[in-house]
């Protein structure tokens, strides 16, 4: 069964650095999206994207936050200037369809992020 | 007000209980409606997608009340397998999801 594939599984970076989440989306899936969840808490979304542009973020994602697909198959969450607060697990989903669809969203593994 | 409510639990129950898990949501206009499992420390699992009619599987049956904006999941003869957190989710217009925080799940021997 396609998967979607997160790499890495655990990043450790210094507060003040910047970050890439990377990954790999089921290859026919179309909608992609970033969430991460804070131990202990639930699962917030951060951004959705579609067609080669954002289509939905929360109010979380702000400016430190940017998503890109660089290539056919790579979708990367970067974070810039970490604090401490970002320290979460962020798990990428993919889509074959959008809202609407009742299309469900498949998860990766996720990244352990830890800022030090 | 929260996008999407869920009593944490936790719910302790014995082997071969049915037990049922209600999320309620605020938007009227929301879409679509799923409930995922999530064990610990790992990520989400969709466990099904729920339909206005109603939707069983196996022994799983989802419910969908618009008229009152909740969300019902019912699972009979619990395994210990089936221990888990059950994640609520809505997808409201814009191709927003949104989570509830899970309501915790311990089936005992």
């Amino acid at each position: 069964e396609p998967e979607v594939t997160q790499t890495p599984s655990h990043q450790v970076t210094q507060m003040g650095q910047e970050v890439i989440l990377r990954c790999v989306p089921i290859s026919n899936h179309l909608y992609f999206y970033w969430y991460r969840q804070i131990l202990g808490q639930k699962v917030e979304f951060l951004v959705s994207f579609y067609n080669n542009e954002i289509s939905e973020k929360s109010e979380i994602f702000d400016d430190q936050f940017s998503v890109e697909r660089p290539d056919g198959s790579n979708f990367t969450l970067k974070i810039r200037s970490t604090k401490l607060e970002d320290s979460a697990m962020y798990f990428c989903a993919s889509s074959a369809m959008g809202q609407n669809s009742n299309q469900p969203q498949h998860f990766g593994d996720g990244t352990r992020l830890s800022i030090l | 007000r929260k996008e999407v409510e869920q009593d944490p639990g936790p719910f302790n129950v014995p082997e071969g209980a049915t037990v049922a898990f209600n999320c309620t949501y605020s938007n009227s206009a929301s879409q679509s409606f799923f409930w995922y499992r999530q064990d610990c420390r790992k990520e989400p699992k969709l466990l099904m997608s729920v339909y206005s009619s109603g939707n069983e599987d196996g022994r799983f049956t989802a419910q969908l009340n618009r008229a009152s904006q909740y969300i019902s999941l019912l699972i009979r003869d619990s395994k210990l397998s089936d221990s888990a957190t059950y994640l609520c989710v809505v997808n409201i217009p814009g191709n927003q999801f949104y989570f509830g925080t899970g309501t915790s799940l311990t089936v005992i021997p």
